[in-house]
């Protein structure tokens, strides 16, 4: 049974441009949550999905964005990248119960975005 | 922004000692989670607990947590030099339907070094 898989593993981009990051979930998992990691910090709730719709967002600003196709995988697209965008980008995938909220969230391995 | 604090930020201890990691939060939770994490990498689900219980003992893990005071602590027994990672706390905040929506929020961790 695979895990959490990212991609891809690192990528270095330049301020101004735009980044998309992707992530597939863990079989049998229906959400997908975002999280920035920066050097030396926990990680930081970005937003989740289900159902292919934003469930909940964090304190991001609109130039992070994302999507969730019918497979449950998702993508994370950041535009007009910033010095300050520099960190690791950890998806999570987990099981929604009914309308409860989900559990156990199950890591990737994360990809590391340098902005220079 | 971060609600749980961990403690001690560093912590170096001998192979085959305990090791004690603390966390303490500021919101009303409906669960709290450990992680672990190696080398920048993903984070590796390692127990939770819901806020109605008191202790969880997962293998060599043992979670308390303590909701008057707003804390939980994490030991890990009789450690090995492959314990050696960074450990965190993430907290789901609880909501007034009484559930979680599912995003956690972290803390800034606890890097644990065993020595062999």
């Amino acid at each position: 049974d695979a895990g959490v898989t990212q991609s891809p593993t690192h990528l270095i981009k330049t301020r101004g441009q735009q980044v998309t990051l992707r992530c597939s979930p863990k079989s049998g998992h229906d959400t997908v949550s975002w999280y920035q990691q920066a050097l030396g910090q926990g990680p930081q709730f970005i937003f989740q999905y289900y159902e292919e719709e934003e469930r909940q967002r964090g304190n991001f600003p609109d130039r992070f964005s994302g999507h969730q196709f019918p497979n449950y995988s998702s993508e994370l697209n950041v535009n007009a990248l910033l010095l300050g965008d520099s960190a690791l980008y950890l998806c999570a995938s987990s099981w929604t119960v009914f309308a409860g909220a989900p559990d156990t969230q199950y890591f990737g391995p994360g990809t590391r975005l340098t902005v220079l | 922004s971060q609600q749980g604090e961990e403690d001690p930020q560093a912590l170096s201890i001998q192979e085959g000692e305990n090791a004690t990691m603390n966390c303490s939060y500021k919101t009303s939770i409906n669960n709290l989670q450990w992680y672990r994490q190696n080398s920048g990498r993903g984070l590796v689900h390692l127990i939770l607990i819901r806020s109605n219980e008191r202790e969880k003992h997962s293998g060599r893990l043992r979670v308390t947590l303590d909701t008057s005071k707003k804390s939980s602590s994490l030991l890990i027994t009789a450690s090995r030099a492959a314990d050696t990672a960074s450990y965190f706390c993430a907290t789901a905040p609880l909501m007034n339907y009484g559930g979680s929506q599912g995003n956690l929020i972290f803390g800034k961790g606890t890097k644990l070094s065993v020595k062999p």
